[in-house]
């Protein structure tokens, strides 16, 4: 299975726009792109998830590269309730949702 | 909307004792998962059923039985507590086990301590 490489941590200012990549050098031409996050003491949840072109929605944007060897979750105004470690996932096609490998993701710190 | 909800939030265990870990979903999802999560690690999975009356192994099975009676629920079992199963357990389901694109939605988790 393709594999993720996401940095261990990263800080933001309040308000400011956040750039959170992800290195995918091994996807294949069907594998999703998948962000999930997780809060403090929360399970995760859904952010965004995409195939080649880029895609928006109320939470955040994913920019995928030309040639999906990376990809980067924009959070456009980071809040402090975005404090949160944030997970970069493949998922192949016809692999299911069992097929979801967590790894650290992430951690995003948010500074008031 | 209730989503996925577990049961307890907290558990203290002595070692060798067995308890059950209550998951469910009223969304009629298909797929349903346990997952395990270690201080500095990521999620690893335990068992998942792709619909009632179907599991199958994850990543990390050993000492944990499932079963799937019904499309809302999925128990993890500990049949012999072990001090190595102190984790934050979380349950998660999805609508379509076999599509790629679904979302998983998880419970709110379950901290479990074996002494």
């Amino acid at each position: 299975d393709a594999k993720t490489t996401q940095p261990n941590s990263m800080e933001s200012n309040e308000e400011e726009p956040v750039h959170l990549p992800c290195n995918h050098s091994t996807i294949s031409g069907t594998d999703y792109i998948h962000w999930y996050r997780q809060l403090p003491s929360q399970g995760p949840e859904y952010v965004i998830h995409g195939l080649t072109s880029n895609v928006n929605n109320r939470m955040a944007s994913l920019a995928i590269a030309e040639d999906r060897k990376s990809s980067t979750l924009i959070l456009h105004r980071a809040t402090l309730r975005d404090a949160a470690v944030y997970y970069c996932i493949l998922s192949p096609l016809h692999s299911g949702t069992y097929k979801y490998i967590f790894g650290t993701g992430t951690r995003l710190k948010v500074l008031a | 909307n209730a989503g996925v909800t577990q049961t307890p939030k907290f558990q203290v265990l002595k070692t060798g004792q067995s308890m059950t870990l209550q998951c469910a979903q009223d969304m009629n999802h298909e797929y349903m998962s346990w997952y395990r999560q270690d201080p500095g690690m990521g999620l690893r999975l335990i068992h998942y059923s792709v619909g009632a009356g179907i599991t199958d192994q994850g990543e990390v099975p050993n000492g944990y039985n499932v079963s799937r009676s019904t499309t809302e629920d999925f128990p993890l079992r500990l049949l012999s507590a072990a001090p190595s199963q102190t984790s934050v357990y979380f349950c998660a389901s999805s609508r379509d086990s076999s599509a790629t694109n679904e979302k998983l939605f998880f419970g709110s988790g379950t901290q479990l301590s074996v002494l």
